[in-house]
């Protein structure tokens, strides 16, 4: 079964400075992520996602990730983070039949 | 497009009481499905559905109870709700079952059972 790894439950991070959130999935034949955002007493919002083509892969916000299928990894980043970026990461594995299979999570805390 | 909507937002319950939450989408989304959130547990899958009269266990389906009997609708039933229960639940939707494709959640449902 596939699975995703979050490798950090907690990032404290200073405001403007560099960001990255750590994941890593189950290997697949075919490997579709997501990365989803939720802010405190909000739903999920997605980050952005790759199907196939370019490795490198822009989202909203600013963040970027790169999937590298030979270390199975999927890492979320941002050059310079802002206290608005303050909010709950989640990596995601699309499954069989359209099902999402999460990772725990990552709180990213951005103070001043 | 309101997109997905939740109701209610909040609920307390008591032990054994039964409730529904609701969730609906007009975005003509043939995939639905309801996921619980729980602290260093990231989101379970509970029922999803891919059509109206399709319905299907997910990861934690035990006390939860689904139907589909339109498009729209997506309703979650807890049958005799336990504390174990207490969490945020989000329905989700997408386009497809069938290829990746974005989902899009609700805003959740935070729900406390006493």
């Amino acid at each position: 079964a596939q699975s995703v790894t979050q490798l950090d439950s907690q990032v404290p991070v200073f405001e403007e400075a560099p960001v990255e959130l750590r994941c890593n999935y189950s290997s697949s034949v075919s490997v579709y992520l997501f990365w989803y955002v939720q802010y405190p007493n909000q739903g999920l919002q997605l980050l952005l996602k790759y199907l196939s083509g370019s490795t490198l892969v822009k989202g909203i916000n600013g963040f970027e990730a790169e999937f590298n299928k030979s270390q199975t990894s999927f890492h979320l980043r941002k050059p310079s983070v802002h206290i608005s970026d303050t909010a709950e990461y989640f990596c995601a594995v699309w499954g069989q039949g359209g099902k999402l299979i999460f990772g725990q999570g990552t709180e990213l805390s951005v103070k001043p | 497009n309101a997109g997905v909507t939740q109701t209610p937002k909040f609920q307390v319950l008591k032990t054994g009481q039964s409730m529904t939450l609701q969730c609906a989408q007009d975005m003509n989304h043939e995939y639905m499905s309801w996921y619980r959130q729980d602290p260093g547990m990231g989101l379970r899958l509970i029922h999803y559905s891919v059509g109206a009269g399709i319905t299907d266990q997910g990861e934690v389906p035990n006390g939860y109870n689904v139907s589909r009997s339109t498009t729209e609708d997506f309703p979650l039933r807890l049958l005799s709700a336990a504390p174990s229960q207490t969490s945020v639940y989000f329905c989700a939707s997408s386009y497809s079952y069938s290829q990746p494709a974005t989902i899009y959640f609700g805003e959740g449902s935070w729900l406390t059972v006493v």
